[in-house]
């Protein structure tokens, strides 16, 4: 069956220091993969989009990396901030064509960086 | 700013009754999606829709969910007679061919 794991529900680090998140994949072939954050009491913020042919994407301090080979992707924050603190979602499409991807989401990571 | 709105924030009602919740996607975008959001199961989706179609509603049971989109500035999504088992909070989201979805804050209902 289909499943996305993200790694421990949750992880702490302290400010300054590079968070690392992965979300591993079975029986999916996505076309893309999606980096989202929530907060509480709201709902999830796009942070990042990479596709299957894209090995690195940057945005400011985040970066993330694509495997297709060993379907993960990670997730760096450098120079974490307090304000970092959060759930860290990953997305993958089901391969379908056409516009805005039916994406199905993993169960989080919750990051608090600590001061 | 262009934002999906959801109404209502919260809702508790009692077991039998009917919800309804509404979410007004973003302007231009023509993918419009519930999901359902819980502890226990994080984010479900329930249904999909494109241009105002329905695409794929195979995570919503069908004999007590019903989801709309009754012109391109709505969608509905509705439990008649609402469970416990219901409780959570459900979220829409619209996009377009870009990939990424655009989130509501999401409507918290409590079934009692």
């Amino acid at each position: 069956s289909q499943k996305i794991e993200q790694n421990s529900e949750a992880l702490n680090i302290q400010e300054g220091k590079t968070a690392t998140l992965t979300c591993n994949y079975t029986n999916y072939s996505p076309a893309y993969l999606q980096w989202y954050r929530q907060d509480p009491g709201r709902g999830p913020v796009f942070l990042l989009l990479i596709r299957e042919n894209e090995k690195e994407k940057r945005k400011e301090r985040l970066k993330v990396t694509f495997d297709t080979t060993l379907k993960q992707s990670l997730f760096h924050i450098t120079a974490s901030q307090p304000a970092d603190s959060a759930t860290y979602l990953c997305a993958l499409d089901k391969g379908s064509s056409g516009s805005a991807r039916q994406l199905t989401f993993g169960s989080g990571t919750q990051l608090t960086v600590l001061p | 700013d262009a934002r999906v709105t959801q109404t209502p924030r919260d809702k508790v009602t009692e077991m039998g009754q009917e919800v309804t919740m509404r979410c007004q996607p973003i302007l231009g975008h023509n993918t419009v999606f519930w999901y359902r959001q819980t502890m226990m199961q994080g984010l479900e989706l329930l249904a999909y829709f494109r241009n105002r179609a329905p695409l794929d509603d195979s995570g919503m049971p069908k004999d007590r969910f019903s989801a709309e989109m009754p012109d391109a500035t709505l969608a509905t999504l509705k439990i008649q007679p609402s469970e416990p088992r219901d409780s959570a909070v459900y979220f829409c989201a619209s996009g377009r061919n870009t990939g990424e979805l655009f989130f509501g804050e999401g409507s918290r209902l409590t079934v009692l």
